[in-house]
């Protein structure tokens, strides 16, 4: 069975302290690993998708990137509205289901 | 473009009633898929429903149904309501072809149901 776990559960930065968040995965083929931005109360917002080992995607402050195993998205110089949970998850071919992991919450501190 | 549209956004529940919620996905999208988000267990897959057939199943119940319509939208039913049901069901819509791309899914702003 196809499955995520992410670390941390919870982070706290500074403000302009720059830092990861890490995906391990176990997938049969890999369809896509996903990033969501998640705020309290609402719907994950997509952030990017990965398809294959050596893959980078950026998007302002995030950049996300991917192994045979994990992903991490990096997060450079972050801002106090950074502050979200962040999740990952993962697609495979053969059960073909978008599963995710219990998510990283993020706070920055002004 | 229009996003996923999930109605109502806030629903209270008695235990043994049912409930059926909404979700319209964005336009040309043919998937549809459910989950549960609580604070304990996070967002756990219910069902995915692609050209109004059910593609793809989670590890919940019977109570837990779901059906789609031709027009792509599809409903989610909870029938005899237990207090643990409390949750935001989220709906997702996607193209989701058989091919390696396109494969992401976009989220509504969910249902929060409660169930007292």
């Amino acid at each position: 069975e196809d499955q995520v776990t992410q670390s941390p559960e919870a982070l706290r930065l500074q403000e302009g302290e720059s830092s990861s968040l890490n995906c391990s995965y176990t997938v049969s083929g890999l369809r896509g690993l996903f990033w969501y931005r998640q705020d309290p109360g609402k719907g994950p917002e997509f952030l990017f998708t990965l398809y294959s080992a050596g893959e980078e995607k950026e998007k302002e402050r995030l950049k996300a990137t991917l192994t045979k195993k994990e992903s991490f998205l990096h997060i450079t110089a972050p801002k106090p509205e950074d502050s979200a949970t962040y999740l990952c998850a993962v697609r495979g071919f053969r059960d073909d289901k978008i599963i995710f992991g219990k998510g990283t919450r993020l706070h920055i501190l002004p | 473009k229009a996003g996923v549209t999930q109605t109502p956004r806030y629903l209270i529940k008695t235990r043994g009633q049912q409930v059926t919620l909404s979700c319209s996905p964005i336009s040309g999208h043919r998937s549809v898929s459910w989950y549960q988000q609580t604070p304990g267990q996070g967002l756990q897959f219910l069902f995915e429903y692609f050209s109004e057939t059910q593609r793809n199943k989670g590890n919940f119940p019977g109570r837990f149904s779901g059906r789609q319509f031709s027009n792509s939208r599809s409903e989610m039913n909870v029938s005899t309501l237990e207090l643990g049901d409390s949750a935001l069901y989220l709906c997702a819509s996607s193209l989701a072809d058989r091919g390696r791309r396109n494969t992401e899914a976009f989220f509504g702003q969910g249902t929060r149901l409660t169930v007292v």
